[in-house]
Parts: structure tokens; C-alpha cells; sequence
């Protein structure tokens, strides 16, 4: 499997922009991945790379350098709902399955 | 409602018993895959069918096993429950072109 490396916690301000990072290895790869996830509910796909560069989708947009093994998840007018946890996973299994990271669990306060 | 269906959403047992999971893929897809969420593991991939076939393994325990049927729903059966084990079952199934997976709610597992 491929480590998959981000930010445990982050706090934002409701109407700001905030970035979660994300490193994995670069072996094998074929696609990167992030999900939204609310506490105790089934993750939720937000957006997916498999080439370099930004993918923009609403407020959320995300960016993936191969060369790097480096993504991020942008998100913008940030809302009080979007306090959830962001998972960062690569498709780099066999058979396409997914390989998380621990999950970065984002406050947005008021 | 991602159209993956998963039952039950709670179960509780005792340590020692074997229960069984049931998933349901979306309409279409052929390939389900089992994750499993600890608290401190964050979602682990257990194992993958496609079609009715073993595709692929993950962090599985040998007290654990799956199947697909020809109806392509699946289950994942546990035995030998330890406390350990008390986590949250996902079931999930993919696009044809593997860029989108979709998560059911979860079975919630508790043993006591």
C-alpha cells in the first residue's frame, strides 16, 4: 500500500479559505481521491485526479502534482457545515481499491 | 442516497459470536469493496469482489471472510468477535471507470 500523510486537525473561520494537504507515495499510482465524511455517516466523494493540475468543482477544488506526490483540497466560503472530517486516498491497489489517510477533521468556527 | 444499501446499521454481540454483513451494490456496478473504520485505524480496505471473484485483499483477518453472489450483493462474515473488532463497516462500489467509489451507510458493530 501506498502512506498517505495529512494534517490530523485544522480550525477555520466561516467565510474563509482554508487548504488541506495531502503527501502520498508515488508507486503505483492511479488516481487520487478525497471524501467528505460527517462523524458517524458514509463518505462522500468530493473530487478526483489522476492528472496534474487544479480541478475547480463549486467551492471545492482540488490540485494533484504526480511529480510531488502532493494534493491539496481547497475549500472556499467556507460554512459552519463543512466541519467534517476530509479524507485523502489513493487508488493504488489492486482492483482500484482505495488507500485512506486517518482523515483531516476540519472546525469551522463562527 | 449513494444506492449502496447496507444492513444492518447496528449490531451488537458478544465476544466470541460470528455475525454477518450484507451489502447491496449500486444498480450496475459490479465490483464491492469492505472498509473498515476504528477510531484510531481510520478506513482500512478489507477486500474487493468483482463479478462473483475475489479481486483483491486488503488488512483481512483470516477470522474474516466475504463472498459475492450472483445477484453481485455481498457478504462479510466475522467470527471469532473480539472487543477489537468493534469498528464501522463500510461497503462500497465503483463507476465503470473506477473515478468515483460510492459508500453505503455503514454497519455499525459493537462488541461487547
Amino acid at each position: 500500500g501506498q502512506n498517505i500523510d495529512q494534517p490530523t486537525e485544522m480550525t477555520a473561520t466561516e467565510g474563509a479559505i482554508v487548504q488541506i494537504n495531502c503527501t502520498y507515495q508515488t508507486s503505483g499510482f492511479n488516481g487520487l481521491f478525497w471524501y467528505q465524511q460527517h462523524a458517524g455517516e458514509a463518505p462522500t466523494f468530493l473530487s478526483y485526479n489522476v492528472l496534474d493540475g487544479l480541478e475547480e468543482k463549486g467551492r471545492f477544488s482540488s490540485f494533484l502534482s504526480r511529480s510531488k506526490g502532493y494534493s491539496y483540497l481547497l475549500l472556499k466560503e467556507l460554512q459552519m457545515k463543512d466541519s467534517a472530517s476530509y479524507l485523502c486516498a489513493s487508488g493504488a491497489n489492486s482492483g482500484y481499491a482505495l488507500n485512506f489517510g486517518k482523515g483531516t477533521s476540519l472546525l469551522v468556527t463562527p | 442516497d449513494s444506492g449502496v444499501t447496507q444492513t444492518p446499521k447496528h449490531l451488537i454481540t458478544a465476544t466470541g459470536q460470528r455475525v454477518t454483513l450484507r451489502c447491496s451494490p449500486r444498480s450496475g456496478d459490479l465490483s464491492v469493496y469492505w472498509y473498515q473504520q476504528s477510531l484510531d485505524q481510520g478506513l482500512q480496505f478489507l477486500i474487493q469482489y468483482y463479478n462473483g471473484e475475489e479481486r483483491a485483499k486488503g488488512n483481512i483477518l483470516e477470522r474474516f471472510s466475504a463472498q459475492q453472489f450472483p445477484d453481485l450483493h455481498s457478504e462479510l462474515n466475522l467470527s471469532s468477535l473480539e472487543l477489537g473488532d468493534s469498528a464501522l463497516y463500510f461497503c462500497a462500489s465503483t463507476n465503470r471507470a473506477n473515478t468515483e467509489a460510492f459508500f453505503g451507510q455503514g454497519t455499525r458493530l459493537t462488541v461487547v
